[in-house]
């Protein structure tokens, strides 16, 4: 595997379900990246990790709860979702989160698919 | 706050032709902007980074350009191919008032190349 995997690449869940989204990073990246694309709206960052610290959340509900046991996993997990919730998730990593060069240049997996019934 | 624009939504050509695609942002201190493809239902494949050093970059019939004080880059695709439809996104990298370093997108150029 290379790049940025995510899985699953499709999920459709009801409101009441629990479930996890997960992106892993074969790049040996330092900072990873949970962002929410909906339908006809800009890319919206929900948060940022930089060596497993949660430096960013960006006004996200608690339904979203992230994870980033080390540095080449993130999670999502998903809990009493609405169906405005139903949107195409993306993970992305970077190098670093900050510094010079094309350090934070940043490599994107090709998301899941959520739908939220 | 910054705002990224892209203009146009959507741009239609025929086979061959050269375009440009254009993204505005509203303020000027940026690090890097960022060229990204996604095609219908995928991720984002980084096309192009510019540092807010840089003029222009360029990778193979793509050639993106960087004029910061005027908040402004263009990404200029040489005959275009059909393989080319896809929408094309400008993301800009700012620190804003709290210290963030965030990472802004516009809402993209929606690409059609006619065969």
């Amino acid at each position: 595997e290379t790049g940025v995997t995510q899985t699953p690449r499709h999920l459709v869940m009801g409101m009441t379900n629990k479930k996890s989204l997960k992106c892993e990073q074969h790049l040996g990246h330092n900072a990873m990246y949970w962002y929410k694309q909906s339908a006809k709206k800009p890319l919206e960052l929900m948060f940022v990790y930089s060596l497993e610290e949660r430096v960013e959340n960006n006004s996200v509900p608690s339904r979203f709860s992230p994870e980033c046991p080390n540095s080449s996993h993130l999670f999502l997990h998903l809990h009493t979702l609405q169906p405005e919730d139903s949107a195409l998730y993306l993970c992305a990593s970077s190098q670093a989160l900050a510094g010079g060069g094309n350090r934070n240049e940043q490599f994107f997996g090709p998301g899941t698919r959520l739908t939220v019934l | 706050k910054q705002e990224v624009t892209q203009i146009p939504a959507a741009l239609s050509v025929p086979e061959g032709e050269n375009l440009v695609l254009n993204c505005s942002f509203t303020d000027s201190a940026i690090y890097n902007l960022q060229w990204f493809r996604q095609d219908p239902g995928k991720g984002l494949t980084s096309l192009l980074l510019i540092q807010s050093s840089q003029r222009e970059q360029t990778s193979g019939r793509l050639n993106a350009s960087l004029d910061k004080s005027s908040g402004r880059s263009t990404l200029y695709i040489a005959a275009s191919q059909p393989g080319d439809s896809a929408t094309y996104l400008c993301a800009v990298r700012t620190t804003e008032e709290t210290g963030r370093r965030a990472l802004t997108f516009g809402s993209g150029t929606r690409l059609q190349v006619q065969p």
